[in-house]
């Protein structure tokens, strides 16, 4: 069965101080893992796609990086706008989504 | 990225009545959408997907006869849930496949609250 599990659950950061959320996953034949942003009451919003193990994507602050077992985001210096729920998904039949980390940056 | 708007994004209705939630893909073409719904401080749970012209597919667990889905068009999804009952506030989601790699866009989503 196809699993997708992400840590923390929740993350309180400084503004400033880096550090990295995980997704680990097992699907029958990867077809894909994707990050979300979701602000509340919003729907997700697309970050990253990532296919094959090594790869990496890189967006402002925000970089995400996989390998056969899980994937990483790893923020730079978050400031309090990078403040969101961040949700993982992984494709082998269907979209299976993690339960996101909760990330709080306060100033 | 690609653009999916939701209609309405809010709605609040009386018991026993039916509601519809449209799905649009602004500036592109969705042959599969999905429905999902998403409780507070869960994830998101996939109801069914839309194919357009055809019937969708509902995942297990989801009655197909209270959620009705009708994917008329290649930019237009709608979500009927009917006769609503308290149990069916939450927030619902419609999502597009669309990119180079098919990746699923969402919109805004549509908060539902019965009374």
């Amino acid at each position: 069965e196809d699993q997708v599990t992400q840590s923390p659950e929740a993350l309180r950061l400084q503004e400033g101080e880096s550090s990295s959320l995980n997704c680990s996953y097992t699907v029958s034949g990867l077809r894909g893992l994707f990050w979300y942003r979701q602000d509340p009451g919003k729907g997700p919003e697309f970050l990253f796609t990532l296919y094959s193990a090594g790869e990496e994507k890189e967006k402002e602050r925000l970089k995400a990086t996989l390998t056969k077992k899980e994937s990483f985001l790893h923020i730079t210096a978050p400031k309090p706008e990078d403040s969101a729920t961040y949700l993982c998904a992984v494709r082998g039949g269907k979209l299976i989504f993690g339960q996101g980390t909760e990330l709080s940056v306060k100033p | 990225g690609a653009v999916v708007s939701q209609h309405p994004s809010w709605v609040i209705c009386k018991s026993g009545t039916s509601v519809k939630i449209e799905c649009r893909s602004l500036d592109f073409q969705a042959t599969t959408m999905f429905w999902y719904r998403q409780f507070p401080k869960q994830s998101l749970m996939l109801m069914a997907t839309s194919n357009e012209g055809s019937k969708a597919t509902y995942e297990q667990g989801v009655e197909k006869d209270k959620f009705l889905i009708n994917h008329a068009s290649l930019t237009l999804s709608t979500l009927t849930v009917t006769s609503a009952h308290p149990e069916d506030s939450s927030f619902y989601i419609c999502s597009g496949g669309a990119g180079a790699y098919n990746e699923q866009f969402f919109g805004p989503g549509t908060r539902l609250t019965v009374l």
